[in-house]
């Protein structure tokens, strides 16, 4: 099975400042997808952002992005201009391109953002 | 529309009580999931409905028990809980069930079980 690691149990940053959560994970298929999902304080789980393995190219949503490195399997989460709303809870995510249900999730990343 | 909405938001009960989980969709979906998550832990999931039929079951106990009556309609039905099942309840649901398949999740119910 293939396992997801998040190694931040917890971040702060700075109010319009950029901050950066980690993922790695592994696998030994070659195509699969990647997702970001965000969970506020008692509020629902909302997708942030995903990539697929095999375009080469770093997804973008407004302040969000990623950096996707597949040889080192590594898929970090950038956030620019950070706001007080993006304070949450972050899961990175692992499903195959194969079919099958099967979100892998890490343990997810605790975002403190300091006004 | 891109909302799942689930019911109650929160419920209490006993050891021998029946009650029930809802979920519902109005997007058109075909796949519907249900997940369980611990306080500051990753949902688990439970199981997965694809076009009304169930397709996953993770090894769930049997006093965990879903339905879907139709495309967007999910239910949870719980008997003889522990109180190790208390936890929130995430509905989730997607177009499909590819790989690239953005899942969008409800609110989540929170059970507690004494």
């Amino acid at each position: 099975a293939q396992t997801v690691t998040q190694s931040q149990p917890e971040m702060s940053v700075q109010e319009a400042e950029t901050v950066t959560l980690s993922c790695t994970y592994d696998t030994s298929e070659s195509d699969y997808y990647l997702f970001w999902y965000k969970q506020p304080p008692s509020r629902q789980m909302i997708l942030v952002i995903r990539q697929e393995a095999y375009k080469q190219q770093n997804a973008t949503e407004n302040r969000f992005s990623v950096n996707f490195q597949k040889a080192a399997k590594s898929f970090s989460l950038k956030i620019s201009d950070s706001q007080l709303g993006d304070a949450a809870m972050y899961f990175c995510a692992y499903r195959s391109a194969a079919g099958g249900n099967q979100f892998y999730f890490g343990t997810g990343t605790s975002l403190t953002v300091i006004p | 529309d891109t909302e799942v909405t689930q019911t109650p938001k929160h419920l209490v009960m006993g050891m021998t009580n029946k009650k029930s989980l809802k979920c519902e969709q109005h997007m058109g979906h075909r796949a519907m999931y249900w997940y369980k998550q611990k306080a500051k832990k990753p949902p688990e999931l439970m199981f997965v409905y694809s076009y009304e039929k169930l397709s996953i079951n993770e090894s769930v106990p049997s006093r965990f028990s879903p339905e879907c009556p139709n495309s967007s309609l999910l239910n949870l039905h719980l008997h003889a809980l522990q109180p190790e099942d208390s936890a929130l309840y995430l509905c989730a649901s997607s177009q499909g069930v590819g790989g690239w398949e953005t899942q969008y999740f409800g609110p989540g119910t929170r059970l507690l079980v004494l």
